[in-house]
């Protein structure tokens, strides 16, 4: 079974604070994600990666940056924590491309409060 | 560019049916179909890839219209199980390598 571990499952965080969110995935896949999810608006896309070193911006990547030095992980920052970045945050991870009968797994989740 | 999912909140009594829709202002390379339980990770379902198909196991199955721009998610004889958050992710660019997720539809199935 492919395993995707969210290192920390709650957080609280302090206004201003730099904030890390790290994630691994086990089964050597090319792709990683950081998604958002709120009540009402889904699951949006902050970051990909699909490859050691390479990102690409989502939808939402403001007060956001991503580091990915190995390729089974892969770590969200937010640089200067603010309240409206309280929020669920997943991890996800595809072995190739989407769209080519590759699956999406996601973590369980980090559930972040900015206070 | 998020699609848009209908209903946002069902509530049935198990043994009825449930239709989920997903709709797309741009076309549509894949659609996939996930399932979330309150707290836990959300959950594979099924991929529905361009050329109109239509997937299925056991009594979930979903289409797929490419002309309409559509996915719906078709659950039959509702078991208490089924009940959770789905979400449909579409790809409007084949290898875009990142799927743009509805905003959800809460399904609730009670005895």
């Amino acid at each position: 079974d492919v395993k995707v571990t969210q290192s920390s499952r709650y957080l609280v965080k302090r206004t201003g604070e730099k904030v890390f969110l790290e994630c691994v995935q086990d089964m050597d896949h090319e792709n990683m994600f950081w998604y958002r999810q709120d009540p009402g608006l889904g699951l949006r896309l902050i970051y990909f990666s699909y490859d050691v070193k390479m990102k690409e911006k989502g939808d939402i990547p403001e007060g956001y940056s991503v580091s990915r030095e190995k390729k089974e992980r892969f770590s969200l920052i937010l640089e200067s924590a603010s309240t409206n970045q309280t929020s669920m945050y997943l991890c996800a991870s595809s072995l190739y491309r989407t769209g080519f009968g590759n699956t999406i797994y996601f973590g369980e989740g980090s559930w972040l409060t900015v206070v | 560019q998020q699609p848009v999912q209908s209903p946002q909140a069902v509530i049935l009594r198990e043994g009825e049916d449930a239709v989920i829709n997903c709709s797309s202002s741009k076309a549509l390379y894949s659609v996939h179909w996930y399932r979330q339980k309150h707290g836990e990770a959300p959950v594979f379902l099924m991929i529905l890839l361009k050329g109109g198909e239509q997937k299925g196991h056991d009594k979930i199955s979903a289409s797929f219209n490419e002309k309409k721009q559509q996915s719906s998610l078709y659950l039959t004889a509702s078991q208490l199980s089924y009940s959770g958050t789905y979400f449909c992710g579409t790809e409007v660019i084949q290898g875009a390598q990142k799927l743009v997720f509805g905003q959800g539809t809460r399904l609730t199935i009670n005895p």
